[in-house]
């Protein structure tokens, strides 16, 4: 168990439907990072946040948007669904750790859209 | 644009049979190379982070070398445990984001 927590695990939903994905980071960690793996594209990075605010943006559509509350947790928000967005959303938050930087990766949700 | 390739893409092994796992990357900086087991429908498992080249880390039958250009996780004496698929990741400079390869996808047969 990393710590970080993701909800919901599953959902399956439909095209055009807008869902959120919620992530919680581990106790202390300041960073959040989004990621989307499909089976064609291996693991892509999305969007980073620090403590609130947007740190770095990766290949991250205009349909989705993504946010950092106060106390860390964090939303994704994927709208005007396709069937194209089927895929894993992992969340990781990060830390220094003896041995260096670590990203730690939470279970994942499986996003289905029919 | 940043890149990260892994080689090779599924490699098959018998217990106990010791290979490598090569992460090949082209980067505007680095300031640190990462290294993840991936379990199928779970989330990357962090093992290591290098930093600069000649840098060596282990971890059980696992050991990570990094160079200027690639980097190697060499697996010693496999079990069936150790199946799964091996992510590469680098962070060019801080604060930008991680780039995955694509990943080797190890079996291990007892």
């Amino acid at each position: 168990d990393s710590g970080v927590t993701q909800t919901p695990k599953h959902l399956i939903t439909a095209t055009g439907q807008r869902v959120t994905l919620r992530c919680s980071p581990r106790s202390g960690d300041l960073s959040v990072y989004w990621y989307q793996q499909s089976l064609d594209q291996g693991l892509q990075f999305l969007i980073q946040y620090y403590n609130g605010e947007e740190r770095a943006k990766g290949n991250i559509l205009e349909r989705f948007s993504a946010q950092q509350f106060p106390d860390l947790h964090s939303e994704l928000n994927l709208s005007s669904l396709e069937l194209g967005d089927s895929a894993l959303y992992f969340c990781a938050s990060s830390a220094i750790t003896a041995s260096g930087d670590a990203q730690y990766f939470g279970p994942g949700t499986r996003l289905t859209v029919l | 644009e940043d890149q990260v390739t892994q080689s090779p893409e599924a490699l098959r092994l018998q217990e106990g049979e010791s290979s490598s796992l090569n992460c090949s990357y082209t980067v505007s900086g680095l300031r640190g190379l990462f290294w993840y087991r991936q379990d199928p429908g779970k989330g990357p498992e962090f093992l290591f982070t290098l930093y600069s080249a000649g840098e060596e880390k282990e971890k059980e039958r696992l050991k990570a070398t990094l160079t200027k250009k690639e980097s190697f996780l060499h697996i010693t004496a496999p079990k069936p445990e150790d199946s799964a698929t091996y992510l590469c990741a680098v962070q060019p400079n801080y604060g930008q984001n991680f780039v995955f390869g694509p990943g080797t996808r190890l079996s291990v047969l007892p």
